[in-house]
C-alpha cells in the first residue's frame, strides 16, 4: 500500500465553522507534511510531523492546528477562517526526513466561503 | 536560502514530439537533493526522480530522463515521444541538507505541459 488518503476531498466552510482536515498513510513512515497550494503556485509548506512531533511550523496562524495523534494519522484542526485560506491542502508523508521520496494524497480542495 | 526556477510557465507540443523541462537551482549547500514531481489534474503530486549532489549521472527511464549538471546548476526533465498522459504541471524542488528535522522541500513554480494529441 503506497497509498497518503486524505478525507474529505472536498470541503465548504463558513468563516465561523469548525472543521478537520484528515490524513492517513499505511506506509510506516515517520514524517507527515501538510502543504497548501493555491491555483497555478507551488505547494507552500506548512507543518512537518516528524516521528509524531511537531518538527516545522512556517509560521501558519493560529486557525490552523496540525494534530498526529499516532503514526498512521495526521490531522489538520480549521477554526475561523477566511476566504483566503480557500486551496487545495496536500497531505505527505516519507520514510523519516524530508530527502527521501515523498508520498502525496490527492488533497482536500477547500472553500471558505 | 534555497530557490528553485522554473522559467517556463507553460508548454504544449504535438504527441510524440520530445520536450525539455529546464530547472535551474541556487543553494550554498554541498549536500543537497533534488527532485521532480508530477501533477496531474486529479491533484496528487507523483514523485519521478530524486538526484543527490554527489551523483552528476544523467538517469534514463523510459520515455523519461534527465540531466544534471552542477557547473550551470541545472537539473533539467526530458520526455521523449510526448503523450497525451503527460499532460500536468511539473514541479522541480530541492531540498538542502541543513540539520536532521530541519530539511524542506523548496519548490520551483511548476511548468504547465500540454500535450496536444
Amino acid at each position: 500500500d503506497t497509498e497518503v488518503t486524505q478525507t474529505p476531498k472536498h470541503l465548504v466552510m463558513g468563516m465561523t465553522n469548525k472543521k478537520s482536515l484528515k490524513c492517513e498513510q499505511h506506509m510506516g513512515h515517520r514524517a507527515m507534511y501538510w502543504y497548501k497550494q493555491k491555483a497555478k503556485k507551488p505547494p507552500e509548506l506548512m507543518f512537518v510531523y516528524s516521528y509524531e512531533k511537531l518538527s516545522i511550523n512556517e509560521s501558519v496562524p493560529s486557525r490552523f492546528s496540525p494534530e498526529c495523534p499516532n503514526s498512521s494519522l495526521l490531522n489538520l484542526h480549521l477554526h475561523a477562517l477566511q476566504p483566503e485560506d480557500s486551496a487545495l491542502y496536500l497531505c505527505a508523508s516519507s520514510q523519516d526526513f524530508v530527502a527521501q521520496e515523498a508520498f502525496f494524497g490527492q488533497g482536500t480542495r477547500l472553500t471558505v466561503v | 536560502a534555497q530557490k528553485v526556477t522554473q522559467a517556463q510557465t507553460e508548454i504544449s507540443v504535438v504527441e510524440k514530439e520530445d520536450v525539455t523541462l529546464d530547472c535551474v537551482y541556487e543553494t550554498r549547500d554541498t549536500t543537497y537533493y533534488l527532485f521532480w514531481y508530477k501533477q496531474p489534474p486529479s491533484g496528487e503530486l507523483v514523485f519521478l526522480i530524486r538526484r543527490n549532489s554527489f551523483d552528476e549521472q544523467n538517469e534514463i527511464s523510459g520515455r523519461y530522463s534527465w540531466n544534471f549538471q552542477k557547473s550551470t546548476s541545472s537539473f533539467n526533465f526530458t520526455i521523449t515521444a510526448s503523450q497525451v498522459v503527460d499532460s500536468a504541471v511539473y514541479f522541480c524542488a530541492l531540498v538542502a541538507h541543513y540539520g536532521f528535522g530541519n530539511e524542506k522541500l523548496t519548490f520551483g513554480t511548476g511548468t504547465r505541459l500540454t500535450i496536444i494529441p
